[in-house]
């Protein structure tokens, strides 16, 4: 069926350098794509998003990319920090609702 | 402060029993979702509304329940149909029009022994 995956659980990343989070998504319709961090206890908390029209945007320290041929979506944590360590999860809209992707766990090594 | 409180923070009950999990939020937004997360997985989607008096099942309504009597509150009952109470629950709410960020509460953890 069409779901919004992840392709590594965990990512181990030392603090400083850059970290690289990947999404797969099989659902070609989906125009609109959404990076949440989620610490542990709490909710998830929105990032950045994107829209299908768009193959870059960029925040603060953080940068989406959007693959629409290969259907690939990256998140890109620039000097990634202590305070990054969190669960990354990529979302897709469908319908008026927000599917979730299972998650990749961010660790940073000191 | 705006935002969307989710009570209480941990919650423990008996098999058998059904339980009420509450949503409220202050951001004038007119969706609200209730989605499940258990340990080291992606939320699931259990229930939706867009509206007052409407709501719609997600993925996993089953042995779950949903009211939407008033704009500001979308309250969850765990009924004794579902299987597997014990998780993680989360509230959202986003705006009907605009970009489909969804705001978080801070979630419910409810245990089932």
């Amino acid at each position: 069926g069409e779901s919004v995956g992840l392709h590594l659980p965990t990512l181990s990343v030392q603090e400083g350098d850059n970290s690289i989070i990947n999404c797969a998504y099989s659902n070609s319709a989906s125009d609109y794509f959404i990076w949440y961090k989620q610490e542990s206890g709490k909710g998830p908390q929105f990032i950045i998003d994107i829209r299908s029209n768009m193959d870059k945007r960029q925040g603060q320290r953080v940068t989406v990319l959007l693959n629409k041929t290969v259907k690939h979506l990256s998140l890109q944590i620039a000097a990634t920090q202590p305070g990054d360590s969190a669960v990354y999860f990529c979302a897709e809209t469908r319908d008026d609702k927000i599917i979730f992707g299972k998650g990749t766990r961010l660790h940073i090594l000191p | 402060d705006g935002g969307i409180t989710q009570s209480p923070k941990y919650l423990f009950r008996k098999e058998g029993q059904n339980v009420t999990l509450s949503c409220e939020q202050n951001l004038n937004h007119d969706a609200m979702y209730w989605y499940r997360q258990d340990p080291g997985q992606g939320l699931r989607l259990i229930y939706y509304s867009q509206i007052v008096n409407d709501f719609q099942k997600g993925d996993i309504a089953e042995g779950y329940s949903v009211s939407r009597e008033k704009k500001e509150s979308f309250p969850l009952t765990v009924t004794s149909a579902q299987k597997n109470p014990t998780a993680f629950y989360l509230c959202a709410s986003r705006p009907s029009s605009g970009p489909y960020e969804q705001y978080f509460g801070p979630g419910t953890r409810l245990t089932v022994t």
